[in-house]
């Protein structure tokens, strides 16, 4: 009955390096979503799965982001090439898609990167 | 250029009094839209949303507002608590475009006891 989890919770690398970002949602939500949230921002629309495949991927900044869920449950978040502009908090959320209207998304606690 | 936009940054209300926290939109094609809550080191909690085809949806305390003509949405929190002093976002979705939601900057609201 455990809610989103990302880990780690804190993330600090330096510039130029390689970051993976960890999310498992509720069981059983088929659909999962990636944010962004900068200092003072709302989240930002990053990529949405139905399953294993990235539905919507239009948020991604550039190729330096790619994201995969590859049994349709935990997804990982992969950063190349960090700048120190992809500092920011990451959210995950999920959801359980029925038909019609947009669904509840239940958000993680997020994970705090800092590129130095 | 922001599609939602939340004009005030933060509110100070006094306990038991009513907190009204205001949205705008630009794009006439949402169709959705929801307001969420989020305590420091938490993630976003949903509170409550509304349909195009409403103008106004009630959930005790809560109640959203939506005027599709202004393109403006209201949350009504009253009587307002100390433990409702929360960043409140409004979102806002394309219901047949998917499911991404677009997030306003939020508004910090603190409620003073």
């Amino acid at each position: 009955g455990a809610g989103v989890s990302q880990t780690p919770s804190n993330k600090v690398t330096e510039k130029g390096k390689y970051v993976e970002l960890r999310c498992d949602p509720i069981s059983g939500h088929t659909a999962l979503y990636w944010y962004r949230q900068s200092l003072g921002q709302g989240p930002e629309f990053l990529i949405y799965f139905q399953g294993t495949g990235a539905a919507d991927d239009s948020g991604l900044p550039n190729d330096r982001f790619f994201a995969v869920r590859p049994e349709g449950s935990v997804s990982t978040l992969k950063i190349q090439r960090t700048e120190r502009g992809d500092s920011a908090v990451y959210l995950c959320a999920s959801s359980s898609p029925g038909t019609g209207l947009s669904n509840e998304q239940f958000f993680g606690p997020g994970t705090r990167l800092t590129v130095l | 250029d922001q599609q939602v936009k939340q004009n005030s940054p933060s509110l100070s209300v006094q306990e038991g009094r009513i907190s009204i926290l205001n949205c705008d939109y630009t794009n006439s094609m949402f169709d959705y839209f929801l307001w969420y809550k989020k305590y420091p080191a938490e993630g976003p909690t949903f509170l409550i949303s509304i349909s195009s085809i409403k103008d106004k949806n009630e959930d005790g305390r809560f109640t959203v507002f939506l005027n599709k003509s202004a393109k403006h949405l209201s949350l009504h929190i009253v009587p307002s608590q100390p433990g409702d002093s929360a960043v409140y976002f409004c979102a806002a979705s394309l219901n047949n475009y998917g499911q991404n939601f677009v997030f306003g900057p939020g508004t910090r609201l603190s409620v003073l006891p």
